[in-house]
């Protein structure tokens, strides 16, 4: 079984800064068929990058996705005051435990 | 638009059994490219896959819970459900239903609900 682990467990950071969280994989992914996910508080995730970088629909661009095999990184270049959330990566039923990005 | 709703009980007592039903709308269920899922996250903790079905009724569950889990699906209803067994205090938890897109860049949750709360305590 894959386990996903993310680090840092928090990022603090204040708006305007960049944020990069890491999702290591304990086995190589295929096709690199990684998933990200925002999840803002009280509300449902919502999915951000699959397959890795591609973004989904309606995802702003300075959210994007990058890595391949067992190593994996979501960037989002500015912070928005709408960013600070859980983050978390998953592949097939697998998911990461989280990071929180915080304001600092 | 797609949108999903749970419904069920929000209260459940333990050794009972946890009983929460899916409603889609703006697409049918039948669709071959989808799986239909759920979810669910203990209070202030991170999200766990419990289980996928197709709409002609095919299914995985998660290992942990495989014992416990059925689901279901009622495709003239547009509907599917989670039953979960002999529940537990460790059951607790805010349960989403979604929809999984298979192929292409992976599996995805592309669509969700907004979750409803299931607390077991006598």
């Amino acid at each position: 079984e894959i386990v996903l682990t993310q680090s840092p467990g928090t990022l603090s950071l204040s708006p305007g800064e960049r944020a990069t969280l890491s999702c290591r994989a304990s086995q190589t992914l295929s096709n690199n068929y990684l998933a990200w996910y925002q999840q803002r508080p009280g509300q449902a995730p919502r999915l951000l990058i699959h397959g890795a970088s591609s973004r989904a629909t309606g995802i702003p661009d300075r959210f994007s996705g990058s890595g391949s095999a067992t190593d994996f990184t979501l960037t989002i270049s500015r912070l928005e005051p709408e960013d600070f959330a859980m983050y978390y990566c998953q592949f097939y039923g697998t998911f990461g435990q989280g990071t929180k990005v915080e304001i600092k | 638009q797609l949108q999903l709703q749970e419904s069920g009980p929000g209260l459940v007592k333990p050794s009972e059994t946890l009983s929460l039903i899916c409603t889609v709308s703006g697409d049918s269920i039948t669709i071959s490219d989808y799986y239909w899922v759920w979810v669910r996250q203990p209070p202030g903790k991170g999200l766990e896959w419990i289980g996928s079905i197709n709409y002609s009724g095919k299914t995985y569950y998660t290992a942990s819970l495989k014992s416990r889990v059925t689901m279901s699906v009622d495709t003239a209803k547009n509907q599917f459900s989670l039953q979960l067994t002999s529940v537990i205090a460790a059951d607790t938890a805010l349960y989403y239903c979604a929809r999984l897109k298979v192929g292409g860049t992976g599996n995805l949750f592309d669509h969700w609900g907004q979750g409803t709360l299931v607390s077991v305590s006598s």
